[in-house]
């Protein structure tokens, strides 16, 4: 079975400051992990995804997340805010078993920007 | 490129009545997966059909249905219709199946009255 935990709800930041969205995930199987993006009224958009690769992982708009096996976390990290990072933000994994991909989404944590 | 595209982006559908969704993936991908979303439970996996075939299902009752045309557009069905369902339903496809970087559609937003 596979899960994936976001630690907030909701993350207030101020402009210019640095983000720290958390994520924890736990899976029987060498998972795939994913952070989207949904601003309001649209679809999800995906930011940057982890495949075994490289742990440290760069997405667009400034994004990056850190695979730590040890501590079962991809936590999603950006320097500095900016105003149209307000958003919710979903933190995903993957398991492929016997050609058959699952997603499974966190419930999700919405950034909002104090100007 | 043309993105996903779901159809209708708005619908109102009274209890007890069945709806369809439809969605077109980006050309050349061929698998499409469906997702609903409510603001109590977030985003459950509700399928995904690669191939014209049902490769994976969410844990949802059997008044929820897809399939997928040669084409790779898919539709949804939910047949009578609960209060419940009101939703977000999204729609998403991939290359393959298995790649894990799927595009999302705007979704249809699905209200029963």
């Amino acid at each position: 079975a596979q899960s994936v935990t976001q630690l907030d709800s909701h993350v207030s930041v101020s402009e210019g400051t640095p983000v720290l969205l958390r994520c924890n995930y736990s899976s029987s199987y060498s998972p795939s992990l994913f952070w989207y993006v949904q601003h309001p009224n649209k679809g999800l958009q995906l930011l940057l995804k982890y495949t075994s690769a490289a742990t440290l992982v760069k997405g667009i708009n400034g994004f990056e997340a850190e695979f730590k096996k040890s501590e079962t976390s991809f936590h999603l990290t950006k320097p500095s805010a900016h105003m149209s990072d307000a958003a919710e933000y979903f933190c995903v994994v993957s398991v492929l078993n016997f050609g058959n991909e699952k997603l499974t989404f966190g419930t999700g944590t919405r950034l909002t920007i104090i100007p | 490129k043309a993105g996903v595209t779901q159809t209708p982006r708005y619908l109102i559908k009274t209890r007890g009545q069945q709806v369809t969704l439809s969605c077109s993936p980006i050309s050349g991908h061929r698998s499409v997966s469906w997702y609903q979303q409510t603001p109590g439970q977030g985003l459950q996996f509700l399928f995904e059909y690669f191939s014209e075939t049902q490769r994976n299902k969410g844990n949802f009752p059997g008044r929820f249905s897809g399939r997928q045309f040669s084409n790779s557009r898919s539709e949804m069905n939910v047949s009578t219709l609960e209060l419940g369902d009101s939703a977000l339903y999204l729609c998403a496809s991939s290359l393959t199946q298995g790649s894990g970087e799927a595009f999302f559609g705007q979704g249809t937003r699905l209200t029963v009255v």
